[in-house]
């Protein structure tokens, strides 16, 4: 079966940092690009990074460029996400979602289940 | 960066019923629209992508159409399973974007 279990969620002081994992399994990881998407609790989403198989292709959004970094270690079946300078407006929940191809963004398929982020003092 | 509309934002509806929700995206996207579904305390879980392809295992009674700019989920007989919130997305360019949600509930 292919699951998605994120981890690292956790309550941090603004101007912190937090790193976020999610463990793959049910499917070899190196064959899919890989997306961090988030949402507020009871909003919307909103599409955090993607990276490619083998982490040539790497994108982020705007609020995400210089703050947090993407990247993978497909030996060890795991993406991250390190996230530096956490605002309160981050707060949400961060979920890894796996990429139908390996390169080029295009759908998410399928979902963990998310992990808890609250920046707040 | 390519903003995404939905229409209604909710909707109430009863088992049975056929609904429709339109999705427009700001600026010319071919065909890369997903749609997703998500239930109260769970993940989004992919229904339909390339604007019109079911993905495995989802019912029938969802189809979706439409190109270029204007898109539709429809979700024929209502299931009671089916009362949930639908996301649209596309895929054409980064920033990947999401509408901002239609809420199915029951009438």
């Amino acid at each position: 079966e292919v699951e998605l279990v994120e981890s690292g969620g956790d309550l941090v002081q603004p101007g912190r940092s937090l790193r976020l994992s999610c463990a793959a399994s049910g499917f070899t990881l190196s064959n899919h690009a890989m997306h961090w998407v988030r949402q507020v609790p009871g909003k919307g989403l909103e599409w955090v990074s993607s990276i490619s198989w083998n982490s040539e292709n790497i994108d982020y959004a705007d609020f995400a460029k210089g703050r947090f970094t993407i990247s993978r270690d497909n030996a060890k079946n795991s993406l991250f996400l390190e996230m530096n300078s956490l605002r309160r407006e981050d707060t949400a929940l961060y979920y890894c979602a796996r990429d139908r191809y390996n390169s080029g963004w295009r759908w998410f398929d399928p979902w963990g289940q998310g992990t808890l982020v609250t920046v707040s003092s | 960066d390519i903003q995404m509309t939905q229409s209604p934002s909710s909707l109430s509806a009863s088992v049975g019923d056929t609904v429709t929700i339109t999705c427009r995206a700001s600026r010319f996207i071919n065909t890369y629209l997903n749609w997703y579904q998500q239930k109260p305390g769970k993940a989004p879980k992919l229904l339909i992508y390339l604007a019109s392809t079911l993905q495995g295992g989802v019912p029938s009674r969802f189809s979706g159409s439409g190109s270029g700019t204007d898109f539709s989920l429809t979700i024929t007989t209502l299931q009671p399973e089916d009362f949930a919130t639908y996301f649209c997305q596309q895929s054409y360019m980064t920033p990947l974007t999401f509408g901002p949600g239609t809420k199915v509930d029951s009438k």
